[in-house]
């Protein structure tokens, strides 16, 4: 049963344009949700988080919204950059279980 | 080196063999995690430990063993390898279990 769900394993977005990212979750519980960065042969790095008692969080480029009612939750990219190409993992976890469930991730590729 | 390192990076092993991967950060983080990443499944949790000699299950621990005896190790031992279990293995650590994760590089394994 898989509780995070990234349904586009894939994206292609021309460079400078907006990037978006989807990600639906299952489990109401959830209250706290991370995307993770990974590039080829690295392990995933932290990029942005949000709290569920919030309905955005901003870092730069990069912007997570939350729409706790339709459970789903977007991340932001703009402008899109070549090296934002990567697979990106959407990972949420509750107040009280010690660990993350991650999504199956979506491969963004910024095209020149 | 500061951060998070796993041994071997790349690893061929036969069916039935027992395999150890090993895990060391420097960050003296209380959380250790293993996950393993296979297509169309994402990143999910074999293992994880809160402490030294605190070890807990996690989504997929069948046919994996871990131990803790020090704060800055967290070795993954796959008893009996089976095909299955081909995948790449990372650990990841963090703080305490709401914050980050930080990974390390992963581990490829091959089960022949």
């Amino acid at each position: 049963d898989q509780q995070v769900k990234q349904n586009s394993p894939s994206l292609s977005v021309q460079e400078g344009r907006i990037s978006i990212l989807n990600c639906d979750y299952t489990n109401s519980m959830f209250d706290y949700f991370l995307w993770y960065k990974k590039y080829p042969a690295e392990g995933p790095t932290f990029l942005i988080s949000i709290s569920s008692i919030k309905d955005k969080n901003e870092d730069g480029r990069f912007t997570v919204f939350l729409n706790k009612s339709a459970k789903h939750l977007s991340l932001h990219i703009v402008p899109s950059q070549p090296g934002d190409s990567a697979v990106y993992f959407c990972a949420a976890l509750t107040g009280t279980a010690s660990k993350l469930t991650f999504g199956t991730g979506t491969r963004l590729q910024v095209t020149l | 080196d500061a951060g998070i390192t796993q041994s071997p990076r790349y690893k061929i092993t036969e069916t039935g063999r027992q395999v150890t991967l090993m895990c060391h950060q420097t960050w003296s983080h209380s959380y250790m995690f293993w996950y393993r990443q296979d297509l169309g499944h994402g990143l999910r949790l074999i293992y994880y430990s809160a402490a030294a000699d605190i070890t807990d299950k996690g989504e997929v621990p069948d046919g994996y063993v871990v131990s803790r005896s020090k704060t800055e190790n967290f070795p993954l031992t796959l008893e009996s390898a089976t095909r299955s279990q081909t995948s790449v293995y990372f650990c990841a650590s963090s703080v305490f279990w709401t914050n980050e994760q930080f990974f390390g590089p992963g581990t490829r394994l091959t089960v022949l």
